[in-house]
């Protein structure tokens, strides 16, 4: 049972334009939602989080939306560098701290 | 600042084999979990533990089981492999009361390949 998805396995932009990853939840007990960021032979990266009680934050180039009445959230990145080229994942949280994972989104940035 | 290391990197075991994956935590936290990644899918959360106590568990049979020590460094231990156990371990350290919520690192995981 997939609580959190991540429909699109993969996303290519160009340098400088914006990056717009999505994410969908079922579980509406779910408090805190995370986008982390993986690269190749590392654990995944912390990049930014919201609580469920609000519906954006944003942290630099990157700001997280949250939806709960669709149960959607989307990180945009602008501008996207290819820096940011990585998989991404998803993450949500529920109460006694356990976190569902997506299935990630790998970003590719062209230069 | 030492950051979440595990060991081994990777590991070849057999069926019906037990393998424990060991993790110490970030220096400074107190609370560390597990997750299993397997080929093409998200992280699953195994189950994590507070202060030397199991802190909640996620859809993982008991012969995983777990281990914190009082220096809050872990172990991870499967009993019986199965040949659907090859994945990616990935341990995760935080800092937390047990209940609230505290970014979570994690550490660059073992691969496990079960035969």
């Amino acid at each position: 049972d997939q609580q959190v998805k991540q429909n699109s396995p993969s996303l290519s932009v160009q340098e400088g334009r914006i990056s717009i990853l999505n994410c969908d939840y079922t579980n509406s007990m779910f408090d805190y939602f995370l986008w982390y960021k993986k690269y190749p032979a590392e654990g995944p990266t912390f990049l930014i989080s919201i609580s469920s009680i609000k519906d954006k934050n944003e942290d630099g180039r990157f700001t997280v939306f949250l939806n709960k009445s669709a149960k959607h959230l989307s990180l945009h990145i602008v501008p996207s560098q290819p820096g940011d080229s990585a998989v991404y994942f998803c993450a949500a949280k529920l109460a006694g701290n356990q976190f569902y994972f997506g299935t990630g989104t790998s970003l590719t940035v062209i230069p | 600042e030492t950051g979440v290391t595990q060991s081994p990197t990777h590991l070849i075991k057999t069926r019906g084999q037990q393998v424990t994956l060991r993790c110490s935590s970030q220096s400074g936290h107190n609370t560390v979990s597990w997750y299993q990644q397997a080929l093409g899918q998200g992280p699953q959360f195994i189950f994590q533990y507070y202060r030397e106590e199991e802190n909640g568990r996620g859809n993982f049979p008991p012969r995983f089981s777990g281990l914190q020590f009082p220096n809050y460094s872990s172990e991870l231990n499967v009993n019986a492999l199965e040949l659907d156990d090859s994945a990616l371990y990935l341990c995760a350290s935080s800092f937390g009361s047990g209940t609230s919520y505290n970014e979570q690192f994690f550490g660059p995981g073992t691969r496990l390949t079960v035969l």
